[in-house]
């Protein structure tokens, strides 16, 4: 595997229930990200972790739980959503986060959630 | 506050030349990327500016003026495949990535 990948592809929860997303990364990077994209809006970051400590929670709702068990995994998890949660999840990782060219972000084919 | 604004969607015709403006008004400056993303797929890295001026890498070009806090993505010789949204990030001085909500591009035969 290279790149970024994440698992489900395609996820449908109910609100009562509770699901993880699943990210890992194969270019050696050291910073991962959580995105949220809704349609014709921007991409919105959630959560950010640099050498496995989280370094933002964007006022994230805390039905929203980041893990980061090392710097090629991530997850996120997922309980009591709603239904404007529906949206498709996106994975990133950077070199690291100093600023530059160094923070490019590589992406992965995301999540799409849909929340009943 | 700050902004990241691009056009919403544009069309252009197989063969022809588009230019994708960015205008961008941000806390601090550490670079302005811009991403090609296909309909359900993940947003992938184009390129990344830093210094004023112009970067070419083949058929597409990226313009930069700090001055004017504004960029554009270049696209020569269009071919259907670059049917695609175009995400235009500033990183700011906190190492924050500001997103555009995207340039949606359409390819006419």
């Amino acid at each position: 595997e290279t790149g970024v990948t994440q698992t489900p592809r395609h996820l449908v929860m109910g609100m009562t229930n509770k699901k993880s997303l699943k990210c890992e990364q194969h270019l050696g990077h050291n910073a991962m990200y959580w995105y949220k994209q809704s349609a014709k809006k921007p991409l919105e970051l959630m959560f950010v972790y640099n050498f496995k400590e989280q370094t933002e929670n964007n006022s994230v709702p805390s039905r929203f739980s980041p893990e980061c068990p090392n710097s090629s995994h991530l997850f996120l998890h997922l309980h009591t959503l709603q239904p404007e949660d529906s949206a498709l999840y996106l994975c990133a990782s950077s070199q690291e986060r100093a600023g530059g060219a160094q923070d490019t972000q590589y992406f992965g084919p995301g999540t799409r959630l849909t929340v009943l | 506050g700050q902004n990241i604004d691009q056009p919403t969607e544009m069309t252009a015709t197989e063969g022809a030349i588009v230019q994708i403006n960015c205008t961008y008004q941000t806390s601090g400056f550490n670079g302005l990327f811009w991403y090609q993303q296909h309909a359900g797929e993940a947003p992938t890295f184009l390129s990344y500016n830093v210094l004023d001026g112009l970067e070419e890498k083949g058929r597409f070009s990226s313009f930069l003026s700090r001055s004017k806090g504004y960029s554009y993505l270049l696209l020569k010789e269009l071919q259907m495949k670059d049917s695609a949204s175009y995400l235009c990030a500033v990183e700011d001085s906190n190492y924050q990535l500001i997103w555009g909500a995207g340039t949606k591009l359409i390819i006419k035969p």
